[in-house]
């Protein structure tokens, strides 16, 4: 069975300062794809980026990019120049081949200070 | 172009009562998906449609719990009756199909959420 693994609770980070937030993920399966979410405090889920498993290079969205290490099976969420509106549960999710579903970690929490 | 929309955004009820949720998906997507995240169990998938059909529905729960899809443009998840552990955020998301994969074959395309029914069984 797929799993993503998301070892950091929580992590601080200073305004316009970079944080990366952890993901790993255990499947068999060499095709896949990999999502990021943010769900602020509010509650909304709100896509931020995607990988798929074949993409020769890493996927970027504007202050975020994705550090997708597939040997390692690994696909760190890194948020540039981070700002107080970053604060937020952060959620990676994988779909495995053949599926239409998302399995989710259990997030990361991300507190940007000034 | 609206996002996918959900009511009520709140939902308080009482143990035993008949609960009912509603999804209305983006226009145009042909995937609907009915989450749940709560503390303990994290985000998990209840059930998903294509087409207006059920096609996987084994993270329901109980038997307590049914999904429909009348038409592509609005879906409803029922409990009944509804017990204090059924208490959670409810999700509803769409997808516009299938994404293909380099190395052949597909999985599901970006999921865009609704903002989400609390619902709180006393």
């Amino acid at each position: 069975a797929q799993k993503i693994t998301q070892t950091q609770p929580g992590m601080f980070v200073q305004e316009k300062e970079a944080v990366t937030l952890d993901c790993t993920y255990d499947t068999s399966d060499p095709s896949y794809g990999l999502f990021w979410y943010k769900q602020p405090s509010s509650g909304e889920m709100i896509f931020l980026i995607y990988q798929g498993s074949y993409d020769q290079q890493n996927a970027t969205e504007g202050r975020y990019s994705l550090n997708f290490q597939k040997a390692r099976k690994s696909a760190n969420l890194v948020i540039s120049a981070s700002q107080l509106g970053d604060s937020a549960m952060y959620f990676c999710a994988m779909s495995p081949r053949g599926f239409q579903k998302l399995v989710f970690g259990t997030g990361t929490r991300l507190l940007v200070s000034p | 172009d609206a996002g996918v929309i959900q009511s009520p955004r709140h939902e308080v009820t009482e143990m035993g009562q008949e609960v009912t949720l509603r999804c209305k998906p983006i226009s145009g997507h042909d995937y609907l998906f009915w989450y749940r995240q709560t503390m303990m169990r994290g985000l998990e998938l209840l059930i998903y449609f294509n087409n207006n059909v059920p096609i996987d529905d084994s993270g329901m729960p109980e038997d307590r719990f049914s999904a429909k899809m009348p038409n592509a443009s609005f879906s409803t998840l029922k409990i009944q009756p509804s017990e204090p552990r059924d208490s959670a955020v409810y999700f509803c998301a769409s997808s516009l199909g299938q994404r293909g994969l380099a190395g052949g074959g597909a999985h599901t395309d970006t999921q865009y959420f609704g903002p989400g029914t609390r619902l709180t069984v006393l």
